[in-house]
C-alpha cells in the first residue's frame, strides 16, 4: 500500500500570512499515463471533507486561489497564501495511484494564533 | 446541485451486520465515470476509505476489509448500499457516501455522514 505521510500535522498561523503542508508519499504517485495522483481535502470542525486541489494543482470548482499545490513524484506542497479564519480545520492529501486503496494521510490541523 | 444522504442505524451491536444506504440527487449512477464511494473516519481520527461502485458496476474494496465489505447500486432508486459484517467497537465511526468522477475527480462531493457507535 501507498504510505502517506503529512507534516508538520499542526500548524498555527496569524492571519494574512501564507501556510504550507508538507505530504510524502512513499512511492511515486506519478502513473505512466503522464498523470499524477495526488489530491487535498480540507475537513472544517464539525463538516464533511471538502476537495480542494485534485492531480496536484487544480484547484477544484469554488476553491479560492490563495490555495496551491504543487510537487511531483513523491513530495508534494499545498500552500495558502494568505490565511484566512475560514481556512481552520483539518486538512488531509490523498492519493489515488494505485487501487485499491484510496490511501489518506493522517491530517494536518490548522489553527488561526 | 449534487447531494447525497447517509441513512442507517445509529447503534449497533458486536458481531451484528451494518447496513448504510446513500441516496443521492443531481446525477445518475447510469452515466459512464460515475461512481459513488464509502469513506470512514472514527472519532479524532483520520479519513480512511472502504469501498467505491462505479456507473458500469466495477467494484472496489479495501483490502484490509475487503472480506467483510459488500457494495451494490440501485440505479433507479439513487441508492448505494454498504453492508459490514461482524462490526466489532473499533468500528465505531463516521461513515461518509461521496461522489466520484472516474478517477480524475475522487469524492468531489461529500454527504454530511453517520455517526454509527458499535457496542453492546
Amino acid at each position: 500500500d501507498f504510505v502517506m505521510t503529512q507534516t508538520p500535522l499542526s500548524l498555527s498561523v496569524t492571519p494574512g500570512q501564507p501556510a504550507s503542508i508538507s505530504c510524502k508519499s512513499s512511492q511515486s504517485l506519478l502513473h505512466t499515463d503522464g498523470k499524477t495522483y495526488l489530491y487535498w481535502y480540507l475537513q472544517k470542525a464539525g463538516q464533511s471533507p471538502q476537495l480542494l486541489i485534485y492531480q496536484v494543482s487544480n484547484r477544484f470548482s469554488g476553491v479560492p486561489d490563495r490555495f496551491s499545490g504543487s510537487g511531483s513524484g513523491t513530495d508534494f506542497t499545498l500552500k495558502i497564501s494568505r490565511v484566512e479564519a475560514e481556512d481552520v480545520g483539518v486538512y488531509y492529501c490523498m492519493q489515488s495511484m494505485e487501487l485499491p486503496p484510496y490511501s489518506f494521510g493522517q491530517g494536518t490541523k490548522l489553527e488561526i494564533k | 446541485q449534487i447531494t447525497l444522504m447517509e441513512s442507517g442505524p445509529t447503534l449497533v451491536k458486536p458481531t451484528q451486520t451494518l447496513t448504510l444506504t446513500c441516496t443521492f440527487s443531481g446525477f445518475s449512477l447510469s452515466t459512464s465515470g460515475v461512481g459513488v464511494g464509502w469513506i470512514r473516519q472514527p472519532p479524532g481520527k483520520a479519513l480512511e476509505w472502504l469501498a467505491l461502485i462505479y456507473w458500469d458496476d466495477d467494484k472496489r474494496y479495501s483490502p484490509s476489509l475487503k472480506s467483510r465489505l459488500t457494495i451494490t447500486k440501485d440505479t433507479s432508486k439513487n441508492q448505494v448500499v454498504l453492508t459490514m459484517t461482524n462490526m466489532d467497537p473499533v468500528d465505531t465511526a463516521t461513515y461518509y457516501c461521496a461522489h466520484s468522477y472516474y478517477d480524475i475527480l475522487p469524492f468531489d462531493y461529500w454527504g454530511q455522514g453517520t455517526l454509527v457507535t458499535v457496542s453492546s
